[in-house]
C-alpha cells in the first residue's frame, strides 16, 4: 500500500500570508496526486489534480508542485475562505489520502 | 444540477447490517466509475470501495468480505451493503465520482454530502 504523509498537521496563519503544505508518498506516484479542501460539515472539494493542474473554478492563489514522492500545495495571499483542512490523495495505486493539514486562523 | 445525495445511514448494533444509497443526478451516471469514501469522527478520509461502469469492484482491506458495492444504472444509483458492522465502521460515508477512465483521471471530482453511520450498542 502507498502511504501518504502530510506536514504539518496544523498550520496557523493570517489573512494575506502565503502557506505551504507538504505531502510525501511512500513510493513514487509520478504526478498522480490530487489536493482537496474540506470545511467543517462539508464534503471535500477538488482543488488540484495531476499534482499541478487547477480544477475549473478554483482561485489561482492555489498552486501545486511536485512529482515522484514529494509534493506541495501553496496558497498565496491567504483569504478568510481558505481556513479549512487540506488533504492530498494519491491515485497511482488504488487511492490513499494524507492525514490532513488544518489551516487555522492565527 | 450535478449532484450526489447519500442516504441510508443510522444507528446500528455491532454485528448488524445497513445499506447505503447514493442518488446521482445531472450527469450520465452509467458512464462513470464510482467510489465510497468514509471519514470517522474527527479523522481523515479513507477510500473503501470502487465500482466501474462495467461492475468491476475493488475494496480496501478494512471492509473486504463485509461490504458489497453495487450500482443500478437504470435508477442512477450507487449502493453499499454493509454487513458484520463494527464500532470502527462508525463514520460519515461519502459517495464520490471518479473523473475519467484513464490513469490520469482517477481522482474524485464530485462528492456527495455524506450519510452518517453509527455502530454502537
Amino acid at each position: 500500500d502507498i502511504r501518504m504523509t502530510q506536514s504539518p498537521s496544523t498550520l496557523s496563519a493570517s489573512v494575506g500570508d502565503t502557506v505551504t503544505v507538504t505531502c510525501r508518498a511512500s513510493q513514487s506516484i509520478g504526478t498522480l496526486l490530487a489536493w482537496y479542501q474540506q470545511k467543517p460539515g462539508k464534503a471535500p472539494n477538488l482543488l488540484i489534480y495531476e499534482a499541478s493542474t487547477l480544477e475549473s473554478g478554483v482561485p489561482s492563489r492555489f498552486s501545486g508542485t511536485g512529482s515522484g514522492t514529494e509534493f506541495t500545495l501553496t496558497i498565496s495571499t491567504l483569504q478568510p475562505d481558505d481556513f479549512a483542512t487540506y488533504y492530498c490523495q494519491q491515485y497511482n495505486s488504488f487511492w490513499t489520502f494524507g492525514q490532513g493539514t488544518k489551516v487555522e486562523n492565527k | 444540477e450535478v449532484q450526489l445525495v447519500e442516504s441510508g445511514g443510522g444507528l446500528v448494533q455491532p454485528g448488524g447490517s445497513l445499506r447505503l444509497s447514493c442518488a446521482a443526478s445531472g450527469f450520465s451516471f452509467s458512464t462513470y466509475r464510482m467510489n465510497w469514501v468514509r471519514q470517522a469522527p474527527g479523522r481523515g478520509l479513507e477510500w473503501i470501495s470502487y465500482i466501474s461502469s462495467g461492475n468491476h469492484v475493488l475494496y480496501s482491506d478494512s471492509v473486504k468480505g463485509r461490504f458489497t458495492i453495487s450500482r443500478d444504472n437504470a435508477r442512477n444509483s450507487l449502493f453499499l451493503q454493509m454487513n458484520s458492522l463494527r464500532a470502527e465502521d462508525t463514520a460519515l460515508y461519502y459517495c464520490a465520482r471518479r473523473y475519467g477512465d484513464s490513469n490520469s483521471g482517477r481522482y474524485f471530482d464530485l462528492w456527495g454530502r455524506g450519510t452518517l453511520v453509527t455502530v454502537s450498542s
